[in-house]
């Protein structure tokens, strides 16, 4: 299957500090990018939808400003958590789909996950 | 707003039994219903998937059901082994322009030997 790439695996930083997450598909392009958030013991919760060269969609309850999401090329989008909290602490996972197949009803294909711990 | 309901939260069975996973949506235009595999700490993995012209699909030991109708949809197990034990999830896709996945609350498989 397709692979999708997400960067970096695990990072810990201070309150208050950004932290940029990368998400990439590495053999294929996505046209649309989903980013979702995951605290322990629980579901994927969709933060928000990423469009190449247009603003991200965001979910009911997910602060834009806090959440900030860069889709600039077919290949690769950015989360940047903006003063990052010990509450922003979770397991983040962003998906795509191969935008060159059909439209729809085709596979997700899921990065590897970033764990965020904010101390 | 979109939902998709899942249970049981946790299912226990012994090695060789069945294990039966349940789903319900709400959004009636859903056409694509994937089943993923979630171990600790890793990304989710498809297992099985269907689309909503078929009502039932398998891939040797996994089986799913779809009820459009009812709106509802099952994952079955069947000869569970140990290796089964994870955690499962439902999704149901939403039928905006995206097409983007809502997930069901997850079940934890055990599968005792």
């Amino acid at each position: 299957g397709a692979v999708v790439s997400q960067h970096p695996s695990r990072v810990i930083c201070k309150s208050g500090t950004s932290v940029k997450i990368e998400c990439r598909s590495l053999d294929f392009q996505a046209t649309t990018m989903f980013w979702y958030r995951q605290f322990p013991k629980q579901s994927l919760m969709l933060m928000a939808t990423s469009n190449e060269g247009s603003k991200a969609t965001y979910e009911q309850g997910v602060e834009k400003d806090k959440f900030l999401i860069n889709h600039a090329s077919l290949t690769l989008s950015t989360l940047t958590v903006t003063s990052a909290h010990p509450e922003d602490s979770s397991f983040y996972i962003c998906s795509a789909r191969n935008h060159l197949q059909a439209q729809r009803d085709t596979e997700a294909f899921f990065g590897q996950g970033t764990r965020l711990t904010v101390v | 707003g979109e939902n998709v309901e899942q249970h049981p939260s946790t299912l226990s069975v012994q090695e060789g039994d069945s294990a039966v996973i349940k789903c319900t949506y709400s959004d009636s235009a859903s056409n694509y219903f994937p089943w993923y595999k979630q171990e600790l700490g890793k990304r989710p993995q498809l297992i099985i998937d269907i689309r909503s012209n078929v009502g039932e699909k398998k891939d040797q030991r996994i089986a799913v059901t779809l009820n459009k109708t009812a709106k509802h949809f099952s994952l079955h197990i069947t000869e569970t082994q140990p290796e089964d034990s994870a955690v499962y999830f439902c999704a149901a896709s939403i039928r905006d322009n995206t097409d983007k996945l809502i997930f069901g609350t997850g079940t934890r498989l055990q599968v005792f030997p």
